[in-house]
């Protein structure tokens, strides 16, 4: 079975502070991570993904398959990075991509 | 292009009442997605289409059902609504199958209250 697990239901930064969202999961074979995002009023969209390796809005997320995790981060937190960002893993399945999602970790920044 | 779209915005049932929650997709993709979002657990899958013609169970089927219509449309009904379905209900869409490094792509969500 796979489960991606956000401990942190509520992180509070202040603009300008570094951000980590943690991510870890459980996985027998070859994980496919990524990190969605939802802005406020908005719909789920992707933020990136571990096979991508790349930046996106300054975020990056490194996959440590010792630590079987997949942490967000970002070294200077942005007012607009206030959001609900959700982890997922994903694996093919029965001939489907079956994406198991974490419960979503929600990112205020303090101005 | 409009991506995922999905109707209602939001939707008060009461219990025993049916309907359907529509979903389409314009990037011609073949897989398409149905989740619930319900505080403190997540995203969890109700059903999925892999292909045009096909359906299969998710996570959390119990008391839904699904019709891929075509291609572009997927949608999800309720026979017979219950409190415990009271939920944001979000379609998505991939372009392939099974392949696991393949974005998903989001509609708007559907706010769904059962009185």
């Amino acid at each position: 079975a796979q489960r991606v697990t956000q401990p942190e239901k509520l992180l509070s930064v202040f603009k300008g502070a570094p951000v980590e969202l943690k991510c870890n999961y459980s996985y027998s074979g070859s994980p496919e991570l990524f990190w969605y995002v939802q802005y406020s009023r908005q719909r789920l969209q992707l933020l990136l993904r571990h096979i991508s390796r790349e930046s996106i809005k300054g975020f990056t997320a490194d996959l440590n398959k010792g630590e079987t995790s997949f942490h967000l981060k970002k070294p200077f937190a942005q007012e607009e990075d206030s959001a609900m960002y959700y982890c997922a893993l994903s694996s093919s399945s029965g001939g489907y991509q079956k994406v198991t999602f974490g419960t979503g970790t929600k990112l205020q920044v303090i101005p | 292009n409009a991506g995922v779209t999905q109707t209602p915005k939001f939707q008060v049932l009461k219990t025993g009442q049916s309907m359907t929650l529509q979903c389409a997709q314009d990037m011609n993709h073949n897989s398409m997605y149905w989740y619930r979002q319900d505080p403190g657990m997540g995203l969890r899958l109700i059903y999925y289409s892999a292909s045009e013609g096909t359906t299969d169970k998710g996570e959390v089927p119990n008391g839904y059902n699904v019709s891929r219509l075509n291609k572009r449309e997927f949608s999800l009904r309720l026979e017979s609504a219950a409190p415990s379905q009271t939920s944001v209900y979000f379609c998505a869409s991939s372009e392939f199958s099974d392949s696991r490094g393949d974005t998903q792509y989001f509609g708007p969500g559907t706010r769904l209250t059962v009185l």
